[in-house]
């Protein structure tokens, strides 16, 4: 069946580095999506790897995708409160539209 | 260029009653999604329309719970009647029908309180 986990809750220092995990099941997926909801908004697209690809970087931004593992990372380098949030992580499933699986969600806390 | 829009932001009824949530997609996008966020836990996809078809409606809970999309523009979420259970946030997104990534644009989401 298709579902992603990811941990619930995340603790970090500012200015250290944050990693938020996350295992998904449909080894189909093309595109795999880092979502981050702040407080009183809607969800917003933080960032997205390809499936072909085994990492991306984007500014504080690293992605790391583990095909064999169907293992997924966000580390978020110099972590400030403004990172506050819930990060979702999400797969597509084959189908050929834009069907999104999403975990639960990690809250990031970040601490002065 | 507007983003996506739901209304209400929030609503609270009795069970038993009915709830009518709104959706107003990025003009120019084909596709509509509902989702929805119960008791903090996964996003749970609900259904997708692409104009005003129902592609996908395999994560209706019930027959409860009605969606349309009349002439492919804004969408409508009734269910009719609450029941506790129902209570979560009811996320829409819309997107592109040529999107190069799959990105979905999301609304802030409409909070359900069924007491």
């Amino acid at each position: 069946g298709e579902d992603v986990e990811q941990s619930l809750f995340l603790s970090v220092r500012e200015g250290d580095s944050s990693v938020i995990n996350c295992t998904y099941t449909d080894s189909s997926s093309t595109y795999l999506y880092w979502y981050k909801q702040e407080p009183g908004a809607g969800l917003q697209l933080l960032t997205y790897i390809f499936s072909n690809m085994d990492m991306k970087q984007d500014q504080r931004l690293t992605v790391l995708l583990n095909k064999k593992d169907k293992h997924l990372s966000l580390r978020i380098a110099d972590t400030q409160t403004g990172d506050s949030a819930i990060y979702f992580c999400a797969e597509t499933i084959s189908g050929g539209y834009n069907k999104l699986i999403f975990g639960a969600g990690t809250r990031l806390a970040v601490h002065p | 260029e507007a983003g996506v829009t739901q209304f209400p932001s929030h609503s609270v009824i009795e069970k038993g009653q009915t709830v009518t949530l709104r959706c107003d997609p990025i003009s120019g996008h084909d596709n509509l999604y509902w989702y929805r966020r119960v008791m903090g836990k996964e996003i749970k996809f609900l259904l997708h329309f692409v104009k005003e078809s129902k592609q996908d409606e395999s994560g209706m809970p019930n027959n409860r719970f009605l969606a349309e999309r009349t002439g492919g523009t804004y969408s409508t979420l009734k269910v009719q009647p609450a029941e506790l259970e129902d209570s979560g946030v009811y996320f829409c997104a819309s997107s592109p029908s040529r999107g190069l990534t799959g990105e979905l644009f999301f609304g802030e989401g409409s909070r359900l309180t069924v007491l």
